[in-house]
Order: C-alpha cells, then sequence, then structure tokens
C-alpha cells in the first residue's frame, strides 16, 4: 500500500495567517492527491482534488500544489472557520490511502 | 436535495453481524463508484471498501476482505455494507462516500456516517 505521511501533525495559527501542510507519498503518484478538511464531529468534505484542482464552492484562499511523491495544501489568510482537521488523500493505488491528518487549531 | 443518508450502526458484540445501508438522492447513482470509509475514534480515515456502478468492480480493505461484504441496488439508489465476524478494530464512523466519474477516487460527496460498536 502507498503511505501517506503528512506534516506537521498538528499546527496552531491566528487569523489572517498564511499556513502549509505538506503531504508526502511514499512512492509516486503523479498528481493523483486529494484533500479533504473535516470538522469535528462532521463528515469529510473535498477541497481539492488532482493536486491542484478547487472543487466546486471551495474558497480562492486555499490552493494546492505538488507533483510525485511532495504536495503542499496552503490556506493564505485563515478565517475562523478553517479551523479543522485536514487529510490528504492518494487515489493513484488501490487500496486509496490518506495521510494520517493535521489538526489546525487556533493560537 | 444531493445527498447520501447511512443507517443501520449499532452496538454488537465480537463476533457478530451488522448491515449498513446508505441512501442516495439528487443524483444518477448508477453512474457513480461508490465507498465505504470508516474512522476509528479519534483516528484517520480508512478505506474500506469500493464498488463500480454496475458492480463489475469491487475492492476491499485487506483488514475486512473475507468478512465484509459491499453491495448496492442502483433500482433503490442504495448502498450496502454487511459486516460479519466483527471484531473490536471495527469500532467506527462508517461514511459512504461518492467518487467522481472517471475518477473514482476522488470522493465529492460524503453521508454524515453511521457508528458501529463492537463490544461486549
Amino acid at each position: 500500500d502507498i503511505q501517506m505521511t503528512q506534516s506537521p501533525s498538528s499546527l496552531s495559527a491566528s487569523i489572517g495567517d498564511r499556513v502549509t501542510i505538506t503531504c508526502r507519498a511514499s512512492q509516486k503518484i503523479t498528481n493523483y492527491l486529494n484533500w479533504y478538511q473535516q470538522k469535528l464531529g462532521k463528515a469529510p468534505e473535498l477541497l481539492i482534488y488532482g493536486s491542484t484542482t478547487l472543487q466546486s464552492g471551495v474558497p480562492s484562499r486555499f490552493s494546492g500544489s505538488g507533483s510525485g511523491t511532495d504536495f503542499t495544501l496552503t490556506i493564505s489568510s485563515l478565517q475562523p472557520e478553517d479551523f479543522a482537521t485536514y487529510y490528504c488523500q492518494q487515489s493513484y493505488g488501490i487500496p486509496n490511502t490518506f495521510g494520517q491528518g493535521t489538526r489546525l487549531e487556533i493560537k | 436535495q444531493v445527498q447520501l443518508v447511512e443507517s443501520g450502526g449499532g452496538l454488537v458484540k465480537p463476533g457478530g453481524s451488522l448491515r449498513l445501508s446508505c441512501e442516495a438522492s439528487g443524483f444518477i447513482f448508477g453512474d457513480y463508484y461508490m465507498s465505504w470509509i470508516r474512522q476509528a475514534p479519534g483516528k484517520g480515515l480508512e478505506c474500506v471498501s469500493d464498488i463500480s456502478g454496475s458492480r463489475n468492480v469491487i475492492e476491499y480493505a485487506d483488514s475486512v476482505k473475507g468478512r465484509f461484504t459491499i453491495s448496492r441496488d442502483n433500482a433503490k439508489n442504495s448502498l450496502f455494507l454487511e459486516m460479519n465476524s466483527l471484531r473490536a478494530e471495527d469500532t467506527a464512523v462508517y461514511y459512504c462516500a461518492r467518487g467522481r466519474p472517471h475518477s473514482s477516487g476522488i470522493r465529492d460527496l460524503w453521508g454524515q456516517g453511521t457508528l458501529v460498536t463492537v463490544s461486549s
């Protein structure tokens, strides 16, 4: 199975901060990398797919980059509703696998 | 309204069985891959099983192979997960999720989840 490793595991930031979360795959996955946001007690929601494409309705302060094995999710200016846990997921190999999550907390 | 609604979770003893259901609405169910994805308490996400729209492609995680069976009824817009020989480590919230056409690994719609607790 392809292993996905996110860093950091948790992060404290303030409203208006620029935040970057990284995700590394254990083998090359081209751009088959997706990002999800999960708020406490809720189901995950798709943010970005294909490494860089914003899902419809997702604010433009979210962006994704990367290819091969290294990927990033960036939030350009944190808003109160962005405090959540973020997961990367590869859809290159079967089974699809997720990173362990990055919990974004208010400083 | 485009949505997925799971049901069937509950408390079951180790070795027991449970059947989860997921009812879809607001889209052409048969056109989409569907998945069951679970999340143990305080843990991350694990893909449990996938099924193609035509049911000709079915995948299982190694952790559930031989114990769980995924199925679907496109006429009733419903997805199912039959779970047998349940273990404590199967305790989790189980989500059904929709895979985008031609990119089934991108889950663009999730249900609210149903909790399965395996305990004596």
